[in-house]
């Protein structure tokens, strides 16, 4: 079975500051993808990353792929209230054919 | 509205009984996953069906069980029921398999089995 680590499990920070999640395994994915969760509702697709060493910006967050792809960091910058949430990262294995393997994810607390 | 569908959204039940949990997926998706979520466990892959068919099986227990119908709706039926089956129950939808396919959620149903 393959397994995600995501770090931290908890995270609580002020408005304005920056933050990195991880996300680890010792296993090679194909590509990972990270989603982030609220209250209430599904997880929600945020990227998808498939080159190691790639690195994807969506406005604040970046993400970037692990060269052995085996691991992914979330960075981001001047966090906002709006960022509080449940990131989990997702990964798909070499052959793409099942189904994705979910980490525990980091629960984000953005306080204004 | 992310086009995936689930019914009902909060489900309270004894133990012993049997539910239906039930799933719309994206209009034009052929693939249906289900999983469970847990505080201390996350997201578990229950079981997966692609057009009509089961393509894979995850940590799901024998007294559940799943089916995708011709319209491609699919449901996830849990029965005798334990207090441990109280969670979030998601479905998901893709237009196909294999590499990166992201995934479309619905909103989940709750079960709490008292």
């Amino acid at each position: 079975t393959q397994l995600l680590e995501q770090s931290p499990q908890f995270l609580s920070i002020q408005e304005g500051e920056n933050l990195t999640v991880y996300c680890n395994s010792s296993s090679v994915f194909s590509s990972l993808q990270w989603y982030r969760q609220e209250p209430g509702e599904g997880p929600v697709l945020l990227v998808t990353v498939v080159t190691g060493g790639e690195v994807k910006k969506l406005k604040r967050l970046t993400f970037q792929f692990g060269d052995a792809r085996k691991d992914s960091s979330l960075h981001i910058t001047a966090a906002q209230p709006g960022d509080t949430g449940l990131y989990l990262c997702a990964g798909i294995n070499l052959s793409g054919n099942t189904p994705l393997v979910f980490g525990k994810g980091t629960r984000l607390s953005v306080i204004a | 509205d992310s086009g995936v569908t689930q019914t009902p959204k909060h489900l309270i039940t004894a133990t012993g009984q049997r539910v239906t949990l039930r799933c719309s997926p994206r209009s034009g998706d052929l693939s249906v996953y289900w999983y469970q979520q847990s505080l201390d466990q996350g997201l578990q892959f229950l079981i997966q069906y692609y057009n009509g068919e089961e393509r894979a099986k995850g940590n799901i227990l024998e007294r559940f069980s799943a089916q995708q119908f011709p319209d491609l709706h699919s449901e996830l039926n849990l029965s005798s029921l334990e207090l441990g089956d109280s969670a979030l129950y998601f479905c998901a939808s893709t237009t196909g398999q294999g590499l990166n396919y992201g995934y479309t959620f619905g909103s989940g149903t709750r079960l709490t089995v008292v």
